[in-house]
Order: C-alpha cells, then sequence, then structure tokens
C-alpha cells in the first residue's frame, strides 16, 4: 500500500547549524510533496511544497529537493534558530483510483530540536 | 474567517461509549478530512471527502463512521469508544477536490482519552 518514510525520527542541533529531513514514498504516481511544521499542542502548518516537475525548491532558509526516480525528497533548513524546533512532517499526494480525487499519506515525523 | 474549527478541545469517555466530533470550515472548500496523531505515528488519515455528498475511507477507517452534512461541515462519530481510540483528531480542508494538490488547512484538535 502507499507508504512515506521519514527520519530521522529525532535531530538535535546547534543554533546556526543546518538540519536535514529524508523522506521515501512508495506511489510512483505521486505527484506533490508538502512539508507541514507542528509546533507543541498546535496545528501543523504548511511551511513549503514542491511539485514533481521542480527537483528544488528555496524559500529562505528552507529548501525542499526532490528525486523522483529514487523517490525520496528532502527539507533542508540552514542557520537554524531556536524557533525552528518543533515536529516536521512530510508528506506525499497520492489520486485515490478512479474518482480523481486525492489524498495525503504522511510520515511519522522529525522532532527538531535547536540547542541555543 | 474562522478558519477550521472543530469541538470539543477536550474529552474524556468510557469504553463503549459513543461521541461525534465535530468540523466546520468557512473557506468554501470543497475536500474535508479526519486525521489521528498519535506520538511516533504522524498524521493517519482516517475519511476524508472530496465533496459534499462523498466520504471515502483513509488508512485506519476502522470503528469509525462520518457524515459530510453539508460543504460547511464534516463529522467524525465513535459509535463504541475503545481505548486504542485515544487520540488527538484533526480536521483539515482543502480548496481543491483533489484533495492533497495544495495547502490542507488543519483545525486546532480534539484531545479525546478512553478509558
Amino acid at each position: 500500500g502507499e507508504n512515506v518514510e521519514q527520519h530521522p525520527s529525532t535531530l538535535s542541533v546547534q543554533e546556526g547549524d543546518s538540519a536535514v529531513i529524508k523522506c521515501t514514498y512508495s506511489d510512483s504516481a505521486s505527484n506533490y510533496f508538502p512539508w507541514y511544521k507542528q509546533e507543541l499542542g498546535k496545528r501543523p502548518q504548511l511551511i513549503i511544497d514542491i511539485r514533481s516537475n521542480v527537483g528544488e525548491k528555496k524559500d529562505q532558509r528552507i529548501a525542499v529537493t526532490l528525486n523522483k526516480t529514487a523517490k525520496h525528497f528532502s527539507l533542508h533548513i540552514t542557520e537554524t534558530q531556536p524557533e525552528d524546533s518543533a515536529v516536521y512532517f512530510c508528506a506525499a499526494h497520492v489520486l485515490h483510483g478512479s474518482s480523481n480525487t486525492g489524498k495525503l499519506i504522511f510520515g511519522q515525523g522529525t522532532t527538531l530540536q535547536v540547542k541555543p | 474567517n474562522a478558519g477550521v474549527t472543530q469541538t470539543p478541545k477536550f474529552q474524556v469517555l468510557k469504553t463503549g461509549q459513543s461521541m461525534t466530533l465535530q468540523c466546520a470550515q468557512d473557506m468554501n472548500h470543497n475536500s474535508m478530512y479526519w486525521y489521528r496523531q498519535d506520538p511516533g505515528m504522524g498524521l493517519r488519515l482516517i475519511y476524508y471527502s472530496a465533496s459534499e455528498g462523498t466520504t471515502d475511507k483513509g488508512e485506519v477507517p476502522n470503528g469509525y463512521n462520518v457524515s459530510r452534512l453539508n460543504k460547511r461541515e464534516f463529522s467524525l462519530r465513535l459509535e463504541s469508544a475503545a481505548p486504542s481510540q485515544t487520540s488527538v483528531y484533526f480536521c483539515a480542508s482543502s480548496p481543491r477536490r483533489t484533495g492533497g494538490l495544495g495547502e490542507q488547512y488543519f483545525g486546532p484538535g480534539t484531545r479525546l482519552t478512553v478509558t
């Protein structure tokens, strides 16, 4: 079935260092890959996304790369700050059969801790 | 706009009790979703509705039912609660019928404990 694997489950970095979170997906037809950030006790919020016709996308200190051949994509955060501390989720869009509806399959999450 | 709202925020049930979680969105979105979040498991899709009048099963539908009451509202019902259903439940909506092709907007969540 459809599956998204996310690694690592926890990541601790010093403020100013870079952080990388990796995901692999199983459905080769997936064509949209968002990343969500969830602060403690709050709802998930979209921080960046990428579509399958693009290999890399940047937004200030965050970037996402996609390798469709290998079916993996990664989140890169540069110059990390304490406010980047949160749980990050990757996801892959999967179309549902012949009904042309879709859903997201989420990875298990990565808890990022940025130490001052 | 209030965005996506959920009620209640917290609930404690005894095993075997039933309850309905309510979700509403005021963004005129087509698609709505119910997820559960458990430690180390990420967000798992329970049910979703691509448009008013349609519902589909997600990854973990057993023990749940849903109703897309109208375009704004999508409720999740637990007919006979079990301790395994202790979780945080999130409702989400998306403007597109094809669901994930675009941002999903999440509600604040309902923390449910079944004893």
